[in-house]
């Protein structure tokens, strides 16, 4: 079955460290979103890609970085630089070709704490 | 600038009770919109999308929501909620971006739902 699976479920960061959260997606969809979720603050974009080898900044971007080197995985590092990690990340793909709107699917997420 | 607006961030319903979950969104032009559903620890689902058409439309699991332009909404509703409804749901809207194409989505806060045996 086609769908996005992200890795590890659970992480765990320590101070002055970089981890990196993996996304691959099998629905040979175009673009890729990274979410940044925190109780009762619902779902904040951290960064998109529509294209391999592009990717832009969300709302929310400081402290982390992607790639997007093939069609199928997008990863997301979160940087030493971000001070308050601890949270769910969520990534989801979409045909989305610009100009129109597609419904994104979502993987089951991985939830980052601070040891 | 798009924004989604979900007054009601936690509501309590009986099971077999009927729900109506509020979205208003603030869009220039017609709207995407969407009604996503979150079980704890998981991913969204999406439950129904609303482009164009038919103002009423039917999503899966029984949902269904209605896009009001003259309100700025799109509620969900539900008429008979089960006991695994209980979740936390999401409305959507289709955001622009720079030079004007189309693709991000800009979510509500969310609205958790409780069901009561």
């Amino acid at each position: 079955d086609g769908g996005i699976t992200q890795s590890p479920k659970y992480l765990f960061r320590k101070e002055g460290q970089n981890v990196t959260l993996s996304c691959e997606q099998n629905l040979n969809h175009d673009a890729m979103y990274w979410y940044r979720q925190d109780p009762g603050q619902g779902l904040r974009l951290i960064y998109y890609s529509q294209i391999v080898n592009d990717f832009q900044k969300g709302d929310i971007a400081e402290g982390y970085s992607v790639s997007r080197e093939k069609k199928e995985s997008f990863p997301l590092t979160v940087t030493s630089a971000q001070k308050n990690p601890t949270a769910f990340y969520l990534c989801a793909s979409s045909i989305d070709p610009p100009y129109s709107n597609q419904p994104q699917h979502f993987g089951d997420g991985t939830r980052l704490s601070i040891l | 600038a798009q924004s989604v607006t979900q007054p009601d961030i936690h509501i309590t319903v009986s099971e077999g009770a009927s729900l109506e979950l509020r979205c208003n969104y603030s869009y220039g032009a017609t709207p995407y919109l969407f009604w996503y559903v979150q079980s704890p620890g998981q991913g969204l689902q999406l439950l129904l999308k609303y482009f164009s058409g038919d103002t009423l439309v039917q999503g899966i699991k029984g949902f269904e929501a209605e896009f009001k332009r003259s309100q700025s909404s799109f509620n969900l509703r539900k008429p008979s909620v089960h006991w695994s409804d209980a979740a936390e749901y999401f409305c959507a809207v289709g955001a622009d971006l720079d030079g004007g194409s189309q693709g991000n989505l800009i979510f509500g806060k969310g609205t958790k739902l409780s069901v009561k045996p």
